[in-house]
């Protein structure tokens, strides 16, 4: 049984670019949720996609969006890319017809910003 | 709103010796608790989980917490560390909705030593 997976595992990009970050949730999940986690932080909680639609924001610009497609899996885009924008991107996958399901985190995907 | 207050940014202990990693929480409602371990450079693993059922949650590797709704409090503890036990440890809160959605929000972490 596959667990949470994302892609790619490193990324290096320059201040102003755009970038795309993905992520398939747990066999059977289908509610997938993004949190950045910068240096020395706990992760903190971008938004949450389920039926292809965001259900929840916190605090993130609009720089940052996402797409949640038929199979579940997700993206996360994030434009202009700015210095502080640096940081570990975590997906968490859940089921969301069990209110107290664990989120399922995967290995994360770690951005740097030149 | 909720929040989780994780005291101690850095824990050491010796080997064979209790490991204790304090948690305080805030939440508006009964909330779900939750205690999950970060190993350099990976994701993040859950140790155990507490939803409202036994006060006295056992998880993996020997962890166990206690949910105290009086002090606010989901103190995580290990009789005796190992040095398998150095990582981070990360206390979160989650107020579920009957839709199923779940907003966690963790704490800052806990970076616990093993000295051998």
């Amino acid at each position: 049984d596959a667990g949470v997976t994302q892609s790619p595992t490193h990324l290096i990009k320059t201040r102003g670019q755009q970038v795309t970050l993905r992520c398939s949730p747990k066999s059977g999940h289908d509610t997938v949720s993004w949190y950045q986690q910068a240096l020395g932080q706990g992760p903190q909680f971008i938004f949450q996609y389920y039926e292809e639609e965001e259900r929840q924001r916190g605090n993130f610009p609009d720089r940052f969006s996402g797409h949640q497609f038929p199979n579940y899996s997700s993206e996360l885009n994030v434009n202009a890319l700015l210095l502080g924008d640096s940081a570990l991107y975590l997906c968490a996958s859940s089921l969301a017809s069990v209110s107290t399901d664990t989120q399922y985190f995967g290995p994360g995907t770690r951005l740097t910003v030149l | 709103a909720q929040s989780v207050t994780q005291l101690g940014s850095h824990v050491s202990v010796s080997e064979g010796a209790l490991v204790l990693l304090r948690c305080n929480y805030s939440s508006s409602v009964p909330p779900y608790l939750f205690w999950y371990v970060q190993y350099p450079n990976q994701g993040l693993q859950l140790l155990l989980k507490y939803t409202s059922a036994a006060t006295l949650v056992k998880g993996i590797n020997g962890f166990e917490a206690e949910f105290k709704k009086s002090e606010t409090s989901f103190h995580l503890t290990k009789p005796s560390a190992h040095m398998s036990d150095a990582a981070e440890y990360f206390c979160a809160v989650s107020e579920g909705d009957s839709g199923g959605y779940q907003k966690v929000t963790f704490g800052t972490g806990t970076k616990l030593q093993v000295i051998p």
